[in-house]
């Protein structure tokens, strides 16, 4: 049972550009949260994903973008990327029908360094 | 704002030592916590949560939280380390207020063998 895959696993992008990271959930799971995890902090909720919608948002601001596709894997889009940016981001599953009242299951994350 | 600490940043224990880390949170109202460990090389993961009912909660691998509502505490606890605890581990709390999850900054823990 493969669990949650992200890609790429590193980027390198400039200041200004947009990137585009990808999460496959766990086998089953419908839901899909992500997070940025800077460098000696916790993770960070960015926002939540259910029936193709956005449930839940954190203190992110529009630039910040996802989608969820109908085979429940996500997308998490920025734009106008800022060296601030710089940071591992994180993809969690769950089956769920209240937000977090289930186990999240973290992938591996993608780390992203804008120059 | 709410808010989650974690007092220790980092901390060195020997092995069959008695662990206890600190997670306070800022928060009056309902909570549900969690502490999540993210092992050398490996995914974060769950290792207990609480929802409501006993507050003493017990995780995988021997781990175990409380909750004690009116320190607005959840410490992890751990009566013998053994060295594969070597890990960083985050608290996090979900307020009734919004539904979203806080975690703290995290605590990295190294067992000497």
């Amino acid at each position: 049972d493969a669990g949650v895959t992200q890609s790429p696993t590193h980027l390198i992008k400039t200041r200004g550009q947009q990137v585009t990271l990808r999460c496959s959930p766990k086998s089953g799971h419908d839901t899909v949260s992500w997070y940025q995890q800077a460098l000696g902090q916790g993770p960070q909720f960015i926002f939540q994903y259910y029936e193709e919608e956005e449930r839940q948002r954190g203190n992110f601001p529009d630039r910040f973008s996802g989608h969820q596709f109908p085979n429940y894997s996500s997308e998490l889009n920025v734009n106008a990327l800022l060296l601030g940016d710089s940071a591992l981001y994180l993809c969690a599953s769950s089956l769920t029908s209240e937000p977090f009242q289930e186990t999240q299951y973290f992938g591996p994350g993608t780390r992203l360094l804008v120059l | 704002a709410q808010s989650v600490s974690q007092h220790n940043h980092h901390v060195i224990l020997s092995e069959a030592a008695s662990l206890e880390l600190g997670c306070n949170y800022s928060y009056g109202g309902t909570v549900n916590l969690f502490w999540y460990v993210q092992y050398p090389g490996q995914h974060l993961q769950l290792l207990l949560k609480y929802f409501s009912g006993d507050p003493l909660v017990k995780g995988i691998k021997g781990f175990e939280a409380e909750f004690i509502k009116s320190k607005f505490s959840f410490n992890l606890r751990k009566p013998s380390v053994q060295w594969s605890d070597t890990a960083e581990y985050f608290c996090a709390v979900i307020t009734n207020r919004d539904d979203k999850i806080i975690f703290g900054k995290g605590t990295r823990l190294h067992i000497l063998p």
